[in-house]
């Protein structure tokens, strides 16, 4: 069993749309949950970060963390074309930059 | 600021061959990692260092080799290539003052191992 479970998709959506991404994990000892967006040919660049359990909004994103059930969440609202990448979640068992990665998942957003 | 610089972006190996994928950073970041990226299977660690003269293997070091002389420059050495390393590499920084879960990536070497 993988550490981190993410499905790769792709997903697609209409401009516009709610977009929700996940990811379960298996490991209890993580505590840092991050939110990675990668565009095609290029490094990923972190796009939310969140300690522990609970919700964090950033503009049109929020991140949500429920470690009872080992499952985070990444929403995009109203999203846009340039929302167009791939979404990798990451975590950390302690404040490290040793990140374990799940696979991401691809979202095209049309026009 | 340049922020973290790989070369070469592209390279084609042949079977044993050797190489090394360079990586500097010009913000004074101590932490730095190797991540290399397989299709659909997200981002392994390889290698990392909190320092200069400081390394220690990640998830998938075996093939690999690190040296950190300088905090500004950290080269990941391939000895004896295998068809297996064919893959995306990810050199990263990071601050570790402030902990935010934010490594600094580089935009990635493509290695292809024929």
């Amino acid at each position: 069993q993988k550490e981190v479970e993410q499905d790769p998709g792709p997903l697609s959506v209409p401009e516009g749309a709610i977009v929700s991404l996940n990811c379960t994990y298996s490991n209890s000892a993580f505590q840092y949950f991050m939110w990675y967006r990668q565009y095609s040919r290029k490094g990923p660049e972190l796009l939310m970060y969140t300690y522990s359990s609970g919700n964090k909004e950033d503009g049109r994103f929020t991140a949500q963390v429920d470690k009872s059930s080992k499952y985070i969440s990444l929403f995009i609202r109203d999203s846009q074309p340039s929302d167009s990448a791939t979404y990798l979640c990451a975590m950390a068992r302690g404040n490290t930059g040793k990140l374990i990665f799940g696979q991401g998942t691809t979202l095209q957003v049309k026009p | 600021n340049a922020g973290v610089t790989q070369t070469p972006k592209f390279r084609i190996l042949k079977i044993g061959q050797s190489m090394t994928l360079q990586c500097t950073q010009d913000m004074n970041h101590n932490y730095m990692y190797w991540y290399r990226q397989d299709p659909g299977m997200g981002l392994k660690l390889i290698y990392y260092s909190v320092g200069a003269g400081i390394t220690d293997k990640g998830e998938v070091p075996n093939g690999y080799n690190v040296s950190r002389s300088t905090t500004e420059d950290f080269p990941l050495r391939l000895e004896l290539a295998a068809p297996s390393q064919t893959s995306v590499y990810f050199c990263a920084s990071s601050y570790q003052d402030r902990y935010t879960g934010e490594l600094f990536f580089g935009e990635g070497s493509r290695l292809t191992v024929l």
